[in-house]
């Protein structure tokens, strides 16, 4: 079953443009995370969200949290080249023990 | 260097040829597990373990085995491996279940 579903599949921008990527969930969680993926690699955490918390940020990045509408925006500020890769948001339910991955959006940044 | 190491990166291999891809973790981590990434379909576990000698399934676990014998050990067996079990494979540990998961670099398999 998806728990975390992505939106948009796929984004295109240029550089120095901001990327902003959305989740959505089901289910009650006890964090959010973020993950990148360089094609064919490894994931790599980003951030972590609490479900007490609304908002966090990290160096460029800005993830929000709204439980009420299970939903979650990751922004990605002043976007480069090197940022292209796909993002995955992931769920860690209350119920739970483990992360689920949604199917991730892929951002393309074009110079 | 704190990290997951998969070997190998990448393996071909012919139907019913048993095979085991390693992963071992140098963080103490408590919590591993492994994934499987198909196109489309995203990730999905397969096994996880929370602890030594305590492993449990995934959401796609026919075909597959672990063990945990060692806190920092945790290889996938593949005892008769079939075409359906081509894919990218991923090792993932962390502190516990609900922190940020580290990844290996992933092992691309191929059942021929």
């Amino acid at each position: 079953s998806q728990q975390g579903e992505e939106d948009p599949q796929a984004l295109s921008i240029q550089e120095g443009e901001n990327a902003t990527m959305n989740c959505s969930y089901k289910t009650s969680i006890n964090n959010l995370q973020w993950y990148r993926q360089n094609s064919g690699r490894g994931l790599v955490h980003l951030i972590l969200i609490r479900s007490n918390e609304r908002e966090k940020h990290s160096g460029r990045l800005r993830v929000t949290l709204d439980t009420s509408k299970k939903s979650s925006s990751l922004l990605i500020t002043a976007s480069r080249a090197a940022d292209t890769a796909s993002y995955f948001c992931a769920t860690d339910l209350e119920a739970g023990t483990a992360l689920i991955f949604g199917k991730g959006t892929t951002l393309s940044v074009s110079s | 260097e704190a990290q997951v190491t998969q070997n190998p990166r990448y393996l071909i291999t012919v139907t019913g040829k048993k095979l085991t891809v390693t992963c071992s973790q140098n963080m103490n981590h408590e919590y591993m597990s492994w994934y499987r990434q198909d196109p489309g379909l995203g990730l999905r576990q397969i096994y996880y373990s929370m602890n030594v000698e305590v492993t449990d399934k995934g959401d796609v676990p026919e075909g597959y085995k672990v063990s945990r014998k060692e806190k920092r050990n945790f290889p996938l067996i593949l005892e008769s491996p079939s075409p359906n079990q081509t894919s990218l494979y991923f090792c993932a540990s962390s502190l516990s279940t609900g922190d940020g998961y580290t990844f290996g670099s992933g092992t691309r398999l191929t059942v021929v």
